[in-house]
């Protein structure tokens, strides 16, 4: 069965500094998409970044990057210049996709909670 | 388009009530997902549909849990009766068939059963 690990409870960053939130899962896969997920304080699960596996090059979306590496089985988030409005629990997930014409079951970590102070 | 909506947003209920919580998928979508999220055990996966045929309910923890989706736009998840240890925030979310590019979720329910 596949896993995700956030080993990061809990950080903090100042405003405008950048912060690397760490996510690493664990799959037989080969081919397989990773997400980062915010939930701020409103409750509700916006998503930020996605990955493809099978493709080697890094997702980016403004100021938030990907740092994926599949032989490690890492997929860590960075965030750049931070904003007050990025204080939010940030959760990784893996979804295996099923070829059989069902559906995939995306698969969360605990999630690590940021806080951005000014 | 309005997202995923689900109501009602905050539920208060009295142990061994039915509750009856609902959701409207974003049209177009082919599957849907209710997920619980309590803070000992995250988010998990509760039951998904495809075309609304539910695939897999093995993340449905007791019989009192049911779920269906009687047409693409609608879907309930129904707890009877309810327990205390059922107090937490239920999600629906929706996606394209292949979920590739990730699932949209609604606003959740926070159920709090007292």
């Amino acid at each position: 069965a596949q896993t995700v690990t956030q080993s990061q409870p809990e950080m903090s960053v100042q405003e405008a500094e950048t912060v690397t939130l760490s996510c690493t899962y664990d799959t037989s896969e080969n081919n397989y998409y990773l997400f980062w997920y915010k939930q701020p304080p409103s409750r509700q699960m916006i998503l930020v970044i996605r990955q493809e596996a099978y493709k080697q090059q890094n997702a980016t979306e403004n100021r938030f990057s990907v740092n994926f590496q599949k032989a490690a089985k890492s997929f860590s988030l960075k965030i750049s210049d931070s904003q007050l409005g990025d204080t939010a629990m940030y959760f990784c997930a893996f979804m295996k996709p099923d070829y059989g014409g069902s559906q995939g079951n995306l698969i969360f970590g605990k999630g690590t909670k940021l806080s951005v102070k000014p | 388009d309005a997202g995923v909506i689900q109501s009602p947003r905050h539920e208060v209920t009295e142990m061994g009530q039915e509750v009856t919580l609902r959701c409207k998928p974003i049209s177009g979508h082919n599957s849907l997902f209710w997920y619980r999220q309590t803070m000992m055990r995250g988010l998990e996966l509760l039951i998904y549909f495809n075309n609304n045929v539910p695939i897999d309910d093995s993340g449905m923890p007791e019989d009192r849990f049911s779920a269906k989706m009687p047409n693409a736009s609608f879907s309930t998840l129904k707890i009877q009766p309810s327990e205390p240890r059922d107090s937490a925030v239920y999600f629906c979310a929706s996606s394209y068939y292949s979920g590739a590019y990730g699932y949209t979720f609604g606003s959740g329910t926070r159920l709090t059963v007292v």
